[in-house]
């Protein structure tokens, strides 16, 4: 079973809709984090959460909210989606106690907004 | 703030020998970090360096000067399977969070 899961794994949505992407994890770690990912520019930071009760904006959070509903779960929702929030979005995962505080990543979200 | 170079893409032959380059500016150090992505997967953790020196982890190697701000992942005997972006990523000032280069896809030709 993977150890960080994302749904849904494609969603084409339209313009102005709202959208919730969701993030689970079984590895039992503190730290979860928001990502996309577009052509040429890498992953970028969204959001991050060091427990449930912390949330922090990263790089490019306008446009975006999230939910850390619980130590395992880590929602990223579109209040109204544009088409340049069109990209591949990735939930990962770290432990603040391991040796290389090493993320890990789920499958990814391919998410089309027309 | 932080700023991450890579080459954008690479091309190599099956069994020989590629090194990808990665630079870096940050005010304050905190490790490097080699990802593989796969087209359309998940990156995966490939090694960790925060001193001078080399990394050595089966056919992968990890390199870093800290005063050069540069890195580099050296691939020896390549495979197919190999054919893949390599991401750089760097923590900021604090730790807790990571900045990623735009990452280099290799091609590996038969």
């Amino acid at each position: 079973d993977a150890d960080v899961t994302q749904t849904p794994r494609n969603r084409i949505t339209k313009t102005g809709k709202r959208i919730m992407l969701e993030c689970s994890q079984t590895k039992g770690h503190d730290r979860m984090y928001w990502y996309r990912q577009d052509p040429g520019l890498g992953l970028r930071l969204i959001y991050y959460s060091f427990d449930v009760k912390d949330i922090n904006k990263g790089e490019i959070s306008d446009g975006y909210s999230v939910s850390r509903q619980a130590q395992a779960k880590f929602s990223l929702s579109l209040e109204s989606a544009i088409p340049n929030q069109t990209a591949l979005y990735f939930c990962a995962t770290s432990d603040f106690q391991s040796s290389y505080n090493e993320q890990f990543f789920g499958p990814g979200t391919r998410l089309t907004v027309l | 703030g932080q700023n991450i170079d890579q080459p954008t893409e690479m091309t190599a032959t099956e069994g020989a020998i590629v090194q990808i380059n990665c630079t870096y500016q940050t005010s304050g150090f905190n490790g490097l970090f080699w990802y593989q992505q796969h087209a359309g997967e998940a990156p995966t953790f490939l090694s960790y360096n925060v001193l001078d020196g080399l990394e050595e982890k089966g056919r992968f190697s990890s390199f870093l000067s800290r005063s050069k701000g540069y890195s580099y992942l050296l691939l020896k005997e390549l495979q197919m399977k190999d054919s893949a972006s390599y991401l750089c990523a760097v923590p900021n000032n604090y730790g807790q969070n990571f900045v990623f280069g735009p990452g280099t896809r290799l091609s590996v030709l038969p």
